[in-house]
């Protein structure tokens, strides 16, 4: 099956900072990466994904980037915000079912 | 109108009872899943339906049995509870292998 790794566990940046998460995938049939947010008591939400056939997706603050040779993709945060801390997870898809990756805690200190 | 819904949210129960988490979800959806999440936070699918129909089902003791009434319905039952089933656990729908949407979790502590 799908094995994701994501990088950092945790991650720490002063308000106003970029913060990039890191995910490699090793199924090389995953066409589909989405990026997921949890909050405090909640369950995740998807905040963006990306398709195989595209290399770089943005949504105001938010982009992710797609290397499908190198079987890595990326979040990054831009001009953070404090409510931007939450636990971030990517995900990869095989068929249907999606690995996760085991999750980045995010902190912007304001 | 909440998306996917669980409940309980809380679940406090003694070693060796037995308990159901319920789950709905009204965006039409024709797959759902149940996960669990441990206490560092790492998301591990346990079972997942399509049509009613069991199409993954993980290394996960037999003291935990999906049901599915129908395709928006999927329950979580457990028997003789122990210590190490105490986790978060979550519901998820999706249309194919789109639009997953998770609900917001039910936090079972085995006492």
């Amino acid at each position: 099956g799908e094995n994701v790794e994501q990088h950092p566990s945790t991650l720490s940046v002063q308000e106003g900072d970029s913060a990039v998460i890191k995910c490699t995938y090793s199924d090389s049939a995953s066409n589909y990466f989405p990026w997921y947010k949890q909050e405090l008591g909640k369950g995740p939400q998807l905040i963006i994904d990306i398709r195989s056939n595209v290399g770089e997706k943005k949504d105001q603050r938010i982009a992710v980037t797609l290397n499908k040779t190198a079987k890595h993709f990326s979040l990054h945060i831009t001009e953070t915000q404090p409510e931007d801390s939450a636990v971030y997870f990517c995900a990869a898809n095989t068929g249907n079912q999606f690995y996760f990756g085991t999750g980045t805690s995010l902190t912007v200190i304001p | 109108d909440t998306a996917v819904s669980q409940t309980p949210k809380y679940l406090v129960t003694q070693m060796g009872n037995d308990k159901s988490i319920k789950c709905e979800q009204n965006l039409g959806h024709d797959t759902m899943y149940w996960y669990k999440q441990d206490s560092k936070k790492f998301l591990k699918i346990m079972f997942s339906y399509n049509n009613k129909e069991l199409i993954i089902n993980e290394t996960v003791p037999n003291r935990f049995s999906p049901k599915s009434p129908d395709k928006a319905h999927l329950n979580l039952h457990i028997n003789s509870l122990e210590l190490g089933d105490s986790a978060v656990y979550f519901c998820a729908s999706s249309q194919g292998p789109w639009g997953y949407t998770f609900g917001s979790g039910t936090r079972l502590t085995v006492v």
